[in-house]
């Protein structure tokens, strides 16, 4: 399975956007690029999905580069309820079952 | 719609007892994956289900551990002679159909061995 590779951690001041990197060089072209946050003491939650365009949702905004072996999630403004650990997943498009590869995910920090 | 049920949220057991987790999936869907998280690490898949067929069981232990998702009623994480190694967080999310479905997650059962 293709591997993504994320930072441990990042701060964030409420309001302000946070941008969340993961290369992920080893892509095939049919991975899609998935990513789910997992707040404290809860099940992790579907953020935002995308195969090469950018993609936006109510919640935030995935920019994929043009080669595909990075990606951005896009939070426009961190509020504290944003405080969570991402995940960036790799999932084939025809994946016999699904099942999610999380990796060590970054930890998102808003200071008030 | 109520989302993806797991109960008990909290079970104790001492060294040698059974597990017994279970998961019932949003409505309307028909496949359930289990994942654990053991403490300070990233989930970890265990097992896929559909109904009444376990489809990919590639993340489970092969000893001690079993899942079910009968015809009728939740699915079951069962864990026999559970050990202290076996404390952590299960968390079970459900799927409409799989290859990019969203997977909808549970609030997990924290599973602590004395």
């Amino acid at each position: 399975d293709a591997k993504t590779t994320q930072p441990n951690s990042m701060e964030s001041n409420e309001e302000e956007p946070v941008h969340l990197p993961c290369n992920h060089s080893t892509i095939s072209g049919t991975d899609y690029i998935h990513w789910y946050r997992q707040l404290p003491s809860q099940g992790p939650e579907y953020v935002i999905h995308g195969l090469t365009s950018n993609v936006n949702n109510r919640m935030a905004s995935l920019a994929i580069a043009e080669d595909r072996k990075s990606s951005t999630l896009i939070l426009h403004r961190a509020t504290l309820r944003d405080a969570a650990v991402y995940y960036c997943i790799l999932i084939p498009v025809a994946a016999a079952g699904n099942k999610l590869t999380f990796g060590g995910g970054t930890r998102v920090l808003v200071k008030p | 719609n109520a989302g993806v049920m797991q109960n008990p949220r909290h079970l104790v057991r001492r060294r040698g007892q059974e597990a017994r987790l279970r998961c019932s999936p949003m409505k309307g869907h028909s496949h359930v994956y289990w994942y654990r998280q053991l403490p300070e690490e990233g989930l970890k898949f265990m097992v896929y289900l559909q109904k009444e067929n376990i489809i990919d069981e590639s993340g489970m232990p092969k000893e001690r551990f079993s899942a079910e998702f009968p015809k009728e009623g939740p699915s079951i994480l069962r864990i026999q002679q559970v050990v202290r190694g076996d404390s952590a967080a299960y968390f079970c999310a459900s799927s409409v159909r799989f290859s990019q479905e969203t997977q909808y997650f549970g609030p997990g059962t924290r599973l602590l061995v004395l």
